[in-house]
């Protein structure tokens, strides 16, 4: 079975610095999707930016990015120029190709931005 | 376009109630995922089903719990005889179903059982 560890449950950053929040999963397969969510206050997830396995090259979205490695099965999303709206609750989660659609997610990262 | 709707938003239960909570998925989409999220954890996947079908319940709890997409209409996860470890955040996604296609996410239900 698939696992997603995230190791830090909280970090914090000041506002309009850049920081980097850490994945590691657990598979056994070779193509998938990696995926990380924001859940702000209101909860509602929002996905921010995904990943395909196949593809070598990391995934950017405006101000967010991630370093995907494969051979170490971790996937770290860097969020720059950090902003008072990007304090939420930050989770990795992974989706396999091959055996469903269901999302397996970590544990979260809560992200408080300093003014 | 509508997002996907999910009602009600809170719900208060006692200790033997039944639960009803519904998804309404975005428009043109035939599949649906119910998640459970308990206080400071991540979501945990319960059940996938697409129109009268059900595809996944590898996270569905043996007992008490049960999940419907009929032809019309939303989906309902159904909780009998709640208990106080129910209590949680239960999240609806839906999708189009195509190969790579993202879920959606409802804004999720609360529920509080005392």
């Amino acid at each position: 079975a698939q696992t997603v560890t995230q190791s830090q449950p909280e970090m914090s950053v000041q506002e309009a610095e850049t920081v980097t929040l850490s994945c590691t999963y657990d598979t056994s397969e070779s193509d998938y999707y990696l995926f990380w969510y924001k859940q702000p206050p209101s909860r509602q997830m929002i996905l921010v930016i995904r990943q395909e396995a196949y593809k070598q090259q990391n995934a950017t979205e405006n101000r967010f990015s991630v370093n995907f490695q494969k051979a170490a099965k971790s996937f770290s999303l860097k969020i720059s120029d950090s902003q008072l709206g990007d304090a939420a609750m930050y989770f990795c989660a992974y989706r396999s190709k091959s055996s469903g659609d269901k999302l397996t997610f970590g544990t979260g990262t809560r992200l408080a931005v300093r003014p | 376009n509508a997002g996907v709707m999910q009602n009600p938003r809170h719900l208060v239960r006692r200790r033997g109630q039944e639960a009803r909570l519904r998804c309404s998925p975005m428009k043109g989409h035939s599949h649906v995922y119910w998640y459970r999220q308990l206080p400071e954890e991540g979501l945990k996947f319960m059940v996938y089903l697409q129109k009268e079908n059900i595809i996944d319940e590898s996270g569905m709890p043996k007992e008490r719990f049960s999940a419907e997409f009929p032809k019309e209409g939303p989906s309902i996860l159904r909780i009998q005889q709640v208990v106080r470890g129910d209590s949680a955040a239960y999240f609806c996604a839906s999708s189009p179903g195509t190969s790579g296609s993202e879920q959606y996410f409802g804004p999720g239900t609360r529920l509080t059982v005392t």
